[in-house]
């Protein structure tokens, strides 16, 4: 089935060690999205790509940055993680991103990696 | 920005029993509102959306969601739940033009048997 992978599904890193977190699509989407969920919280949306134009939100720190190499494929890294990182981490994707209602900008979520800073 | 209340958090109830989720938005503009669902152990997936139109919307499960515009509501209900309607379930919503989703805290809710 056509679907959001992400992997692995669970990671631990140590504090100020440089994590990544994969996230790939047999979608074909044009756009992919990061979300960080900690616990009890919303998901918060850290950036997307549209094809290949990076979006970053306005509050997502510098410590988070994202590659896209190809349309199939998305990354999180996470250069220095602190104790404050350790969420879940929740990867996206949609055909458009126009906003208007059309059934093409329905996002499509993976089952998200749950990262443990130590 | 906009942003998403969620209240009761954590829901108990028993099968058979109605079930109405409480979702309020903050934004000036026009919106696009969603409710997702999230099974355990599951990914995040669409239980309906709103755009435009009948403001009554139905989606999968049963579930119907109504919006209303005076209030800044989206409010999710099921007339009669099931145990596998055991779930986390999200409001979201994005502006009009864009789709930068913004979600709420969600509501834990437990049905038993």
């Amino acid at each position: 089935d056509a679907m959001v992978i992400q992997n692995p599904r669970y990671q631990v890193t140590q504090f100020g060690k440089p994590v990544t977190l994969s996230c790939s699509q047999t979608l074909n989407h044009n756009v992919m999205y990061w979300y960080q969920q900690k616990s009890s919280q919303a998901p918060k949306l850290l950036f997307h790509y549209y094809d290949k134009d990076f979006n970053n939100e306005a509050d997502t720190p510098d410590n988070f940055q994202s590659r896209r190499p190809n349309t199939s494929f998305c990354f999180l890294d996470i250069r220095s993680p602190g104790l404050g990182d350790a969420a879940m981490y929740l990867c996206a994707t949609s055909r458009d991103i126009f906003g208007g209602g059309a059934s093409t900008d329905t996002q499509y979520f993976g089952p998200g990696t749950r990262l443990t800073v130590l | 920005a906009q942003s998403v209340s969620q209240h009761n958090h954590h829901v108990i109830l028993s099968e058979a029993a109605s079930l109405e989720l409480g979702c309020n938005y903050s934004y000036g503009g026009t919106v696009n509102l969603f409710w997702y669902v999230q099974y355990p152990g599951q990914h995040l997936q669409l239980l309906l959306k709103y755009f435009s139109g009948d403001p009554l919307v139905k989606g999968i499960k049963g579930f119907e969601a109504e919006f209303i515009k005076s209030k800044f509501s989206f409010n999710l209900r099921k007339p009669s739940v099931q145990w596998s309607d055991t779930a986390e379930y999200f409001c979201a919503v994005t502006p009009r033009g864009n789709n930068r989703l913004a979600f709420g805290k969600g509501n834990q809710v437990v049905v038993i048997p």
